[in-house]
């Protein structure tokens, strides 16, 4: 079974700056996917970026970026000049590319940005 | 698109009362999926469907939970008799056929139903 961890139940960064949240998994599975899922107060939950396992390059989208780490199993999330409206729950999960479409969820870290 | 459509939002009810909750998925998609929301356990998958058909239902927690989809636009989640452990926040999420290489792969989710049972 997959599980996924995500070791800061909260964390708070003034605006403009850079914020990291971590996330471990671990799996048996040689090819799976990574997401990041964002959940704001009105609790829509909106896919933030998405990271192919077989890909070594890092994904990025504008200001959202990941450093992925297959061998340590570490999928973590950089957010670079961090604005209010990136205040939210943070949301880590996986799934593994053949044969089960369940999305495997982190507990979650709340991120709140201060103006 | 309207994206996911859960109804209602916010569900208050006794204890012991049968609630049903709702859910449209994207048109043309195949997959629907019903997971739950609370603090303790964080989000946890409860069933999923393809083509209307259930495929896993190995995470809804007891005989008291019960999920239908008697077609590709509409789908329950039913709780009888509720029970005020079962406070929680439902999703509803759908996703298209999914690719081979699954690069697309993206669930999409409804707003939710805030669900109090008292």
């Amino acid at each position: 079974a997959q599980t996924v961890t995500q070791s800061q139940p909260e964390m708070s960064v003034q605006e403009a700056e850079t914020v990291t949240l971590s996330c471990t998994y671990d799996t048996s599975e040689n090819n799976y996917y990574l997401f990041w899922y964002k959940q704001p107060p009105s609790r829509q939950m909106i896919l933030v970026i998405r990271q192919e396992a077989y890909k070594q390059q890092n994904a990025t989208e504008n200001r959202f970026s990941v450093n992925f780490q297959k061998a340590a199993k570490s999928f973590s999330l950089k957010i670079s000049d961090s604005q209010l409206g990136d205040t939210a729950m943070y949301f880590c999960a996986f799934t593994p590319n053949f044969g089960n479409e369940k999305l495997t969820f982190g507990t979650g870290t709340r991120l709140t940005i201060i103006p | 698109d309207a994206g996911v459509i859960q109804s209602p939002r916010h569900e208050v009810t006794e204890m012991g009362q049968e609630v049903t909750l709702r859910c449209k998925p994207i048109s043309g998609h195949d997959y629907l999926f019903w997971y739950r929301q609370t603090m303790m356990r964080g989000l946890e998958l409860l069933i999923y469907f393809n083509n209307n058909v259930p495929i896993d239902d190995s995470g809804m927690p007891e005989d008291r939970f019960s999920a239908k989809m008697p077609n590709a636009s509409f789908s329950t989640l039913k709780i009888q008799p509720s029970e005020p452990r079962d406070s929680a926040v439902y999703f509803c999420a759908s996703s298209p056929t999914i690719p081979p290489d699954r690069v697309f792969y993206e669930q999409y989710f409804g707003p939710g139903t805030r669900l109090t049972v008292t």
